[in-house]
């Protein structure tokens, strides 16, 4: 059973801060991993996708991934309210590029 | 709106009843996957479809749903004699082309009720 694991929160920050949020999965196999924002009642918004160890960074979002550790992470540099959501990580489940999803965590930024 | 099509927004079906989902992929896009978002849970995958291929079932409950995606026109969700079980939002997303580093993007998803 290929699984995403998050902590499901909330996370909470004050506005300005680092916003750390992590994720682990059990298949070797993935390759591709993504992180989508998911405000309440909404769709999913893809925020950034990773598919090499490392860093990658897009404006105040740096995505990070650790193949040998199997983790993976989003930060969100200087947290503002309008970021509080639901973060959904997701790695890909094999060749159909299904995508295996995390529960989620719950951001809250504080004004 | 070049984005990915979902109708309706909103759907309310009494036990018993079908329910129709359909879902428009983004232009340029001829790869839809169709997602599943119970109450207070994350989104689990159901099917991926090509045009008039069903490549990936493995998500979909054996019984009572199916998926299709015609040559012509949006792809469907079908889902016969509705439980209260149903009751979740569905989702579509599509892209490009399959593989590996492709992201997926989401339509608004629909909100079936089951009364």
């Amino acid at each position: 059973q290929k699984e995403v694991e998050q902590n499901s929160g909330p996370l909470s920050v004050p506005e300005g801060a680092i916003a750390s949020l992590n994720c682990t999965y059990s298949d070797r196999g993935s390759q591709s991993f993504f992180w989508y924002r998911q405000y309440s009642g909404k769709s999913p918004e893809l925020i950034m996708f990773i598919y090499s160890n490392g860093d990658k960074e897009d404006g105040r979002f740096t995505a990070q991934l650790n193949k040998a550790s199997q983790y993976v992470s989003l930060l969100i540099r200087d947290s503002q309210p309008s970021d509080s959501a639901t973060y959904l990580c997701a790695g890909d489940g094999g060749a159909t590029n299904k995508l295996i999803f995390g529960t989620g965590t719950l951001l809250a930024v504080q004004p | 709106n070049a984005g990915v099509m979902q109708n309706p927004r909103h759907l309310v079906r009494r036990r018993g009843q079908e329910a129709r989902l359909r879902c428009s992929p983004m232009k340029g896009h001829s790869h839809v996957y169709w997602y599943r978002q119970l109450p207070e849970e994350g989104l689990k995958f159901m099917v991926y479809l090509q045009k008039e291929n069903i490549i990936d079932e493995s998500g979909m409950p054996k019984e009572r749903f199916s998926a299709e995606f015609p040559k012509e026109g949006p792809s469907i969700l079908r889902i016969q004699q509705v439980v209260r079980g149903d009751s979740a939002a569905y989702f579509c997303a599509s892209s490009p082309v399959t593989g590996n580093n492709q992201p997926q993007h989401f339509g608004d998803g629909t909100r079936l009720s089951i009364l």
